[in-house]
């Protein structure tokens, strides 16, 4: 069964440090991963995705996320963090192997904060 | 860009009342999806539809209806809207390559 683990609910940094925001994922096939951020009050925003093709994903933003499959990981990072960077992360998996929407699973989600 | 627009930012109802929200997308998408997102519990989906007239129930869907009469257009209705039913709403198209979002609708039902 498919399943996402954001490992932290939330997660705070100082401007210009890295961001990292781990997610976990359990799939019985090769998954597609994503991640979306979403802004207070805003809709969801794709930053990144991985289908199988080359396992470090460059986003938006400066965002980027490496797939690793011995550790069923694809945490995001980012170089630098910005201000404007404070939002709402989540990583998603998806089954390609079914078209079933209902394998799509979305984490918990991991609020970012950015210390000035 | 795609474009997934959702007609109403903010809505409130009163308990009985029957909620439609509507979701419109302008890429031809065959894959639409109503969620729903609350603390702590994240987006659930309630339903989805990969065609005209066709509909699967997602993980919620106790409460809701959906519709899709046009490609474009994908709506969610509650029959009997209930205060456990306040919440964002977010409508999306598309998926296995990624899901546009609409903006969402926060619905609250007093």
């Amino acid at each position: 069964a498919q399943s996402v683990t954001q490992l932290d609910s939330h997660v705070s940094v100082s401007e210009g440090t890295p961001v990292l925001l781990r997610c976990n994922y359990s799939s019985s096939y090769s998954p597609s991963l994503f991640w979306y951020v979403q802004h207070p009050n805003k809709g969801l925003q794709l930053l990144l995705k991985y289908t199988s093709a080359a396992t470090l994903v460059k986003g938006i933003n400066g965002f980027e996320a490496e797939f690793k499959k011995s550790e069923t990981s694809f945490h995001l990072t980012k170089p630098s963090a910005h201000m404007s960077d404070a939002a709402e992360y989540f990583c998603v998996v998806s089954d390609p192997a079914y078209s079933s929407a209902s394998k799509i699973i979305f984490g918990s989600g991991t609020r970012l904060s950015i210390r000035p | 860009d795609v474009k997934v627009t959702q007609s109403s930012r903010y809505l409130v109802k009163r308990t009985g009342e029957k909620v439609f929200l509507e979701c419109v997308q302008d890429m031809d998408h065959e894959n639409m999806f109503w969620y729903r997102q609350d603390p702590g519990l994240g987006l659930r989906l309630i339903y989805f539809s990969y065609d005209v007239k066709m509909k699967e129930k997602g993980d919620i869907p106790e409460g809701y209806s959906v519709s899709r009469e046009k490609k474009e257009r994908f709506s969610l209705i509650l029959e009997s809207a209930s205060t456990n039913q306040t919440s964002m709403y977010l409508c999306a198209s598309s998926f296995v390559r990624g899901a546009f979002f609409g903006q969402g609708t926060r619905l609250t039902v007093v």
